[in-house]
């Protein structure tokens, strides 16, 4: 099956701070999402970007399907960005979460 | 517009008992999906439910059911309950195929003792 990884696993932050995130992935895919995950659980969708660029305020994503990868940029980061993000891509009739990064901003 | 909803928020059982999750779905959504996160990972699927049909299953024994109404609310259901069932049950709701934007309940966090 598809396989999904994050990097990097951990980051700590300053408040204001830019940052980007990855997520590579082992096949061709249709759909990739990516998704902030609160301290209290609860999973929010940011971004649903097979290929391209979306920018949604201080958020923006970019997928490059022939090369399999999506980044997360965040820039002037606040302390409430902190939480896990995930992205996930579509494998065989079921969304496939990826290994996360734990995201830390610190004031 | 209601977002998803889950019930109960926290539940505690013991090995071998049964339990039930209940999820209502986004207003206007017709697909519901279910997870299971484990401490420390990431959302694990389950399985799908679509215009009341399972419609897809991931990795996770027969005692792992659901069923979904025809107001397109869900339920997970649990039989034989192990140890390491022990994990926060999340539920997504799209409007479509899993292909479509997923939004997420707050979870229910299950503990098995």
């Amino acid at each position: 099956g598809i396989q999904v990884e994050q990097s990097p696993p951990d980051l700590i932050l300053q408040e204001g701070a830019n940052s980007t995130l990855r997520c590579n992935f082992s096949d061709s895919v249709n759909n990739l999402q990516w998704f902030h995950q609160n301290p209290w659980g609860q999973l929010i969708n940011l971004f649903y970007i097979p290929s391209g660029t979306k920018q949604n305020g201080r958020l923006s994503a970019t997928t490059v399907a022939t090369e399999r990868y999506s980044l997360l940029y965040i820039s002037s980061s606040q302390t409430t960005d902190s939480g896990v993000y995930f992205c996930a891509v579509e494998g065989t009739d079921k969304l496939i979460f990826g290994t996360g990064t734990r995201l830390q901003v610190f004031p | 517009e209601t977002g998803v909803t889950q019930s109960p928020t926290h539940l505690i059982k013991t090995r071998g008992q049964q339990v039930t999750l209940r999820c209502s779905s986004q207003s206007g959504h017709n697909t519901v999906s279910w997870y299971q996160q484990a401490l420390g990972q990431g959302p694990q699927f389950i399985f799908q439910y679509y215009r009341e049909e399972e419609n897809g299953r991931g990795n996770f024994p027969p005692r792992f059911s659901g069923l979904q109404f025809p107001n397109y609310s869900s339920e997970l259901n649990v039989n034989a309950l192990e140890l390491d069932d022990s994990a926060l049950y999340l539920c997504a709701s799209s409007l479509g195929y899993w292909t479509d934007t997923q939004y997420f309940g707050p979870g229910t966090r299950l503990t098995v003792l």
